[in-house]
């Protein structure tokens, strides 16, 4: 079974600059998964952030940025601000219309 | 502006039925796939269905598969999940998602299912 793996929590100091992986429990991940990123704070609905590795949906700042790092995707903040305190969740298109989310990464900005 | 309204959620029994709607609009619904995708409490999210634009396609998570039907109605612009045989791990808060270049690119707010005797 497939499984997408996060880190379950990271930390920034405010003005810093992070980097969240997204990667395979087997494998690679590649621009072939099409890696999105997602952000949510509580009770909310999840806000799209990058699709398709590293295309910003619209009205998202330019702070964030998507990649591929080695084998992982990787969501890039730069110059974090105290409201980009979420949890941050990336999805893989796995082919033949499945798709896997990771697990989420809780980022606090302290 | 694109709006996505889910609707039909509630209180049901462990081993009952329930419907769940997404009413779309602002784009044209029947070009896109459109996905469901669920959030237990304190829990991730969990891609739970996908259908495509015309129908054709189908797909579950192993999770759900032979419980759950994804369908749409194309003239109505609305999607539905047909969760039948529900468990108490199906509790959660079920989203439906606009499906853009393989993510998602717009969210409704969510419908909350509880199963509970």
């Amino acid at each position: 079974q497939t499984v997408v793996t996060q880190e379950p929590s990271f930390s920034v100091s405010p003005g810093g600059t992070v980097t969240l992986t997204c990667g395979l429990s087997s494998g690679s991940v590649s621009t072939s998964y099409y890696p999105s990123w997602y952000q949510q704070t509580p009770g909310q609905a999840p806000r799209t952030l990058i699709y398709s590795t590293n295309s910003r949906s619209s009205g998202v700042p330019d702070r964030f940025s998507g990649s591929i790092l080695g084998n992982k995707a990787a969501l890039t903040i730069t110059g974090a601000q105290a409201d980009d305190e979420s949890d941050y969740y990336c999805v893989l298109y796995m082919g033949s219309g499945i798709w896997v989310f990771g697990g989420g990464t809780k980022l606090t900005v302290l | 502006e694109v709006q996505l309204l889910e609707s039909g959620g509630g209180l049901v029994q462990p081993g009952g039925s329930l419907r769940l709607s997404c009413a779309a609009s602002g784009f044209t619904f029947s070009s896109y796939t459109m996905s469901w995708v669920r959030q237990a409490p304190g829990k991730g999210l969990e891609w739970v269905s996908a259908l495509s634009g015309s129908g054709g396609g189908t797909f579950y998570a192993d999770s759900v598969r032979g419980r759950f039907t994804i369908s749409r109605d194309n003239s109505k612009n609305t999607l539905y999940l047909q969760l039948n045989s529900l468990r108490a791990e199906d509790t959660a808060v079920y989203y439906c998602a606009k499906t853009y270049s393989h993510g998602y690119d717009y969210w409704g707010q969510g419908t909350l299912v509880t199963v509970s005797s």
